[in-house]
């Protein structure tokens, strides 16, 4: 089975920071994902990657940018970050069934 | 854009029960529906894929039905057990033709009660 690793569980940074979230998938799977989740709101699509150096908006980019390099890294970042960005991050990517694998998250707190 | 309704945001049902979760969607008919299911503070986890041809599928002691007239997933659990309380998430693709990109739906959160 695929396994899907998000660098950090939580994190903690100040209004302004530039903030790198990593996620590393080991099964060489084109697409991959970056959503976030709010109490209320569901998952948002903010970018999405189907292949190296490939990189599309999703339905909220704004603030954000990503980086694939490498097939199996994925970072999302966040330029300059502000207190409405604070939420739960969650990675995935797919492969052939099309069913995502996520990974468990990063709960990121902007101060 | 694709709009997903869940039927209700908690769903509580006796053990040994069956749960039904309910997903409806707007607009273009999908390739095909998945579910997932979601722990607190966890990602979700991928359950099962049904598609338009198929009108039912079961795994275990998970059944979904999907229904391209009614526009609506029927997702059932037989048997529930409190091991299942958890938040249970539909999800279409974005659009027809589109690289795989899935909308969810805001979900059910399902407890069992023992």
């Amino acid at each position: 089975d695929v396994k899907v690793t998000q660098s950090s569980r939580y994190l903690v940074k100040r209004t302004g920071e530039k903030v790198f979230l990593e996620c590393v998938q080991d099964m060489d799977h084109e697409n991959m994902f970056w959503y976030r989740q709010d109490p209320g709101l569901g998952l948002r699509l903010i970018y999405f990657s189907y292949d190296v150096k490939m990189k599309e908006k999703g339905d909220i980019p704004e603030g954000y940018s990503v980086s694939r390099e490498k097939k199996e890294r994925f970072s999302l970042i966040l330029e300059s970050a502000s207190t409405n960005q604070t939420s739960m991050y969650l990675c995935a990517c797919t492969g052939d069934h099309y069913g995502y694998t996520f990974g468990s998250g990063t709960r990121l707190t902007v101060v | 854009s694709q709009k997903i309704e869940q039927n209700s945001e908690a769903l509580n049902i006796q053990e040994g029960k069956t749960a039904t979760l309910t997903c409806n969607y707007t607009n273009y008919s999908p390739a095909y529906l998945q579910w997932y299911r979601q722990d607190p503070g966890r990602g979700p986890v991928f359950l099962l894929l049904i598609r338009e041809n198929e009108k039912e599928k079961r795994k275990e002691r998970l059944k979904v039905t999907f229904d391209t007239t009614l526009k609506q997933s029927l997702f059932h659990i037989t048997a529930s057990q409190p091991a299942d309380s958890a938040t249970y998430l539909c999800a279409l693709p974005l659009s027809s033709g589109s690289a795989r990109q899935l909308t969810f739906g805001s979900g059910t959160q399902l407890t069992v009660l023992p």
